[in-house]
């Protein structure tokens, strides 16, 4: 199956900085890829939708001043937590969506996630 | 307002029962994936069905797609401790959204006691 990957795997900052979480989607072109958040034993939360080339599409409740989303191309894209804060200690998973599957139906393949603990 | 509802949210079996995991909406999905996902990494897809009363198996795995798309079903025979571990239903796109996004459900977390 296809390949996404995500950097850093695990990090912890302090209160007030920034942290960039990288996402590749390492064997194939990704028309669209999404960020995710999930606490421990729960669903995935989407954060936003970020298409190459033009801005992020934020879901509800999501401040997009806080949570920087840059798609420069079409294998990569950035989350930058902007002065994090405890609150953000999350794990944040993105995914990648491209390619399709026999039936024609274009598929979501998910990045390992980055665990984040904000001091 | 989540979408897709998964029951149940918590399964503690025992080695070698059986169990079924539903993932209901009220929306109609063009499909529907379910995904496995282990502590500290990303889902895993399991599987993608896209015809409304499709079924299909993965090894003791059983995934059926509702008639009308809007609900699924996760058949696990003879369950091990190699399938613990969090149960995502995810569907999309949704034909009465125009986003394009995936919908996940609520998730079934699923321990197997040896």
């Amino acid at each position: 199956g296809a390949v996404v990957s995500q950097h850093p795997s695990r990090v912890i900052c302090k209160s007030g900085t920034s942290v960039k979480i990288e996402c590749r989607s390492l064997d194939f072109q990704a028309t669209t890829m999404f960020w995710y958040r999930q606490f421990p034993k729960q669903s995935l939360m989407l954060m936003a939708t970020s298409n190459e080339g033009s801005k992020a599409t934020y879901e509800q409740g999501v401040e997009k001043d806080k949570f920087l989303i840059n798609h420069a191309s079409l294998t990569l894209s950035t989350l930058t937590v902007t002065s994090a804060h405890p609150e953000d200690s999350s794990f944040y998973i993105c995914s990648a969506r491209g390619g399709t599957t026999s039936g024609g139906i274009e598929t979501q393949y998910f990045g390992p996630g980055t665990r984040l603990l904000v001091l | 307002t989540q979408l897709l509802e998964q029951s149940p949210q918590f399964l503690s079996i025992q080695e070698g029962e059986n169990l079924t995991v539903y993932c209901n909406s009220s929306s109609v999905f063009s499909s529907l994936q379910w995904y496995r996902q282990e502590p500290g990494e990303g889902p895993v897809l399991l599987v993608t069905v896209v015809t409304g009363g499709e079924v299909k198996k993965l090894k003791r795995l059983t995934f059926q797609f509702g008639d009308a798309r809007k609900d699924s079903s996760l058949h696990i025979t003879a369950a091990q401790p190699g399938d613990t571990g969090l149960y995502l239903c995810a569907g999309g796109p949704n034909f009465t959204n125009t986003g394009n996004q995936f919908y996940f459900g609520t998730g079934t977390s699923l321990t197997v006691i040896p």
